[in-house]
């Protein structure tokens, strides 16, 4: 059965760092994966999604993900975090027919 | 920008109440999905419909929740009787033809405590 797994619940930045959220897949067929980012009171965003073309996935909000099927692999990230990006971020993926399964999320705090 | 809408926002109501929770999808859209979510289970998807025809409603309690698509515009999921441990936030979410499963526009949610 597919299942996505984020590791880390909650991952704290200083603002201008490095943002690397974590996500692997399990899938028994190549998978679509995406990202989405839930801020305080709303609904989900998308962020981004690889659908098999290109592995290096360019997203909003200066957002990037990369797929690597050798690592089963599709991990979140962005040069500098501002205090903007703080959120809920949920990595999911759609294999084969199957309804988007979301991973249990990432929370991201930005520190000033 | 066009968006989901989902009333209400919050409803509180006692056990043993009925609730419905209304949607309204992009125009256009014609895949419509119901989320629930908590903070122990995370996102759980509670049914799907396409065109108006239900696909997948193996995630709903089927004694006590039912989803329905009276038209092209409106999605409705009701809860009779309410019990505590439905409390929780509920998406609905509507993606365009061709989009397949995933869900391209997400609601703000209905918030609901049952006490």
């Amino acid at each position: 059965a597919q299942s996505v797994t984020q590791l880390g619940s909650h991952v704290s930045v200083s603002e201008g760092a490095l943002v690397l959220l974590r996500c692997n897949y399990s899938s028994s067929v190549p998978p679509y994966l995406f990202w989405y980012v839930q801020y305080p009171n709303q609904g989900l965003q998308l962020l981004l999604k690889y659908t098999s073309a290109a592995t290096l996935v360019k997203g909003i909000n200066g957002f990037e993900a990369e797929f690597k099927k050798s690592e089963t692999s599709f991990h979140l990230t962005k040069p500098s975090a501002h205090m903007s990006d703080a959120a809920e971020y949920f990595c999911a993926l759609i294999s084969g027919n199957t309804p988007l399964v979301f991973g249990k999320g990432t929370r991201l705090s930005v520190i000033a | 920008d066009a968006r989901v809408t989902q009333t209400p926002r919050h409803k509180v109501t006692e056990m043993g109440q009925e609730v419905t929770m209304r949607c309204q999808p992009i125009l256009g859209h014609n895949t419509v999905f119901w989320y629930r979510q908590t903070m122990m289970q995370g996102l759980e998807l509670l049914a799907y419909f396409r065109n108006r025809a239900p696909l997948d409603d193996s995630g709903m309690p089927k004694d006590r929740f039912s989803a329905e698509m009276p038209d092209a515009t409106l999605a409705t999921l009701k809860i009779q009787p309410s019990e505590p441990r439905d409390s929780a936030v509920y998406f609905c979410a509507s993606g365009p033809p061709r989009q397949g499963t995933q869900p391209q526009h997400f609601g703000d949610g209905t918030r609901l405590s049952i006490l």
